[in-house]
């Protein structure tokens, strides 16, 4: 079973849509967590970092539940300019941090 | 700012040669992974470092060797190059801690033929 599964998508949305990602986990040692995205098989960039209380940047929230190991990204009044692939990463303390298959957003006029 | 470095950008190898990936940053960052990517694929890790001198296998090791001699450079070998790991190859660094960013390379695209 892989460290960290997500689902491929894509996803179609139109303009001003709210779409969410969930991405779940199997190590427990996973102590971190993160969203980045990744433009056209360019370098990833940091998105945003997932908070035990959940966390909040603008139209971005994302959530982490322990007990069912999974976080998600929730994304609300998509633009246009979202339109990527979305990946999931899990740190664990001793350095090793995995990356998820990413899901892909085409968010349409 | 340079920030991650990767050398070189392209490269075309015949099956069975060797070369070797230079990851370099200059942000004295003690961690450093690289990571490949192939199509429709999220990034899989090769092998990472925490340190100076040591180094630790990911997910998809087999086929690759690494050297971490100075903290600033962290080398991806291939010894004999097969079709199967045309890719496209990212490095990436991060200071210690639960939550610290990873900053990329721009990525070098191999093809083996």
């Amino acid at each position: 079973r892989k460290e960290v599964e997500q689902d491929p998508g894509p996803f179609n949305v139109p303009e001003g849509a709210t779409v969410a990602f969930n991405c779940t986990y199997s190590n427990s040692a996973s102590q971190s967590f993160f969203w980045y995205r990744q433009d056209c098989r360019k370098e990833p960039k940091l998105l945003m970092s997932v908070y035990s209380s959940g966390n909040e940047d603008g139209r971005f929230t994302a959530q982490l539940n322990r007990a069912s190991q999974y976080i998600s990204l929730l994304i609300r009044d998509s633009k246009l300019s979202d339109s990527a692939t979305y990946l999931c990463v899990l740190n664990t303390n001793a350095g090793k941090s995995t990356f998820g298959d990413g899901t892909t957003l085409t968010v349409k006029p | 700012n340079a920030g991650v470095t990767q050398t070189p950008k392209f490269r075309v190898l015949k099956t069975g040669q060797s070369m070797t990936l230079l990851c370099a940053q200059d942000m004295n960052h003690e961690y450093m992974y690289w990571y490949r990517q192939d199509p429709g694929m999220g990034l899989r890790l090769i092998h990472y470092s925490v340190g100076e001198g040591t180094t630790a296998k990911g997910e998809v090791p087999d086929g690759y060797n690494v050297s971490r001699l100075k903290k600033q450079n962290f080398l991806l070998g291939l010894e004999s190059a097969a079709p199967s790991q045309t890719s496209v190859y990212f490095c990436a660094s991060r200071t210690p801690g639960q939550v610290t960013e990873a900053f990329f390379g721009q990525g070098t695209r191999l093809t083996v033929v």
